[in-house]
């Protein structure tokens, strides 16, 4: 129950392209739904974040959609460049004072020119 | 000051060495967490301090020992490790989670840590 189940494992975009990667869990009481983007030989970075009271969120170019009933979230990338090129994780928190981060297995995004 | 600063970048030890890996952060932050990363994995948590307390361990071998000696610090101290230790370990911090804070955590670009 403590999964995340992230897909595609790997995506090839064209530049211009729009990358969408999904993620599903079944944990309930995850009240914390970030993406970290992660390239090779650093840590993860927070992307964007959402709460499960919202819908989409939107900053720049990335998009995440939350589903709550379908117990799906999704990040949207418009308008891909070559830059964005890296490894995508998204993750959910435990609600209240639970800290961990479980974390989807990656998905390898790679922007083509 | 928005970084979490991790040294070494690199570490290479044998199996009978001691080692350490420190961790440093100036947000503020109650909050600190070691990760352990294998190639194209997800990070795992290791262990958790709040407030300078060990609040979570995640069954972690012995041979990894950590400390916390003040609110800004967080290290990792090796012994006996063995090659499948081999990895990225990942510093983090975050604020407590409150309605105000989410969590976020702050990661450090890691040591890479080969055990011959």
């Amino acid at each position: 129950q403590q999964q995340v189940k992230q897909s595609p494992q790997s995506l090839i975009v064209q530049k211009g392209g729009i990358s969408i990667i999904n993620c599903a869990y079944e944990n309930t009481a995850f009240d914390y739904f970030p993406w970290y983007q992660q390239f090779p030989g650093k840590g993860p970075a927070l992307l964007i974040a959402i709460r499960p009271d919202v819908s989409e969120k939107k900053e720049g170019r990335f998009t995440i959609s939350f589903n709550k009933s379908a117990k799906q979230f999704s990040l949207h990338i418009m308008d891909s460049q070559p830059g964005d090129s890296a490894t995508y994780f998204c993750a959910a928190k435990g609600g209240g004072s639970n800290y961990k981060l479980t974390f989807g297995k990656g998905t390898l995004l790679t922007v083509n020119p | 000051d928005t970084e979490v600063t991790q040294t070494p970048k690199h570490l290479v030890m044998g199996m009978t060495n001691k080692k350490s890996l420190k961790c440093e952060q100036h947000m503020g932050h109650r909050a600190m967490y070691w990760y352990k990363q294998k190639a194209k994995k997800p990070p795992e948590l290791m262990f958790v301090y709040s407030y300078e307390k060990l609040s979570i361990n995640e069954s972690v071998p012995s041979r990894f020992s950590p400390e916390c000696p003040n609110s800004s610090l967080l290290n990792l101290h090796l012994h006996a490790l063995q090659p499948e230790d081999s990895a990225l370990y990942l510093c983090a911090s975050s604020f407590r989670d409150t309605p105000t804070n989410t969590g976020e955590l702050f990661f450090g670009e890691g040591s890479r840590l080969t055990v011959l």
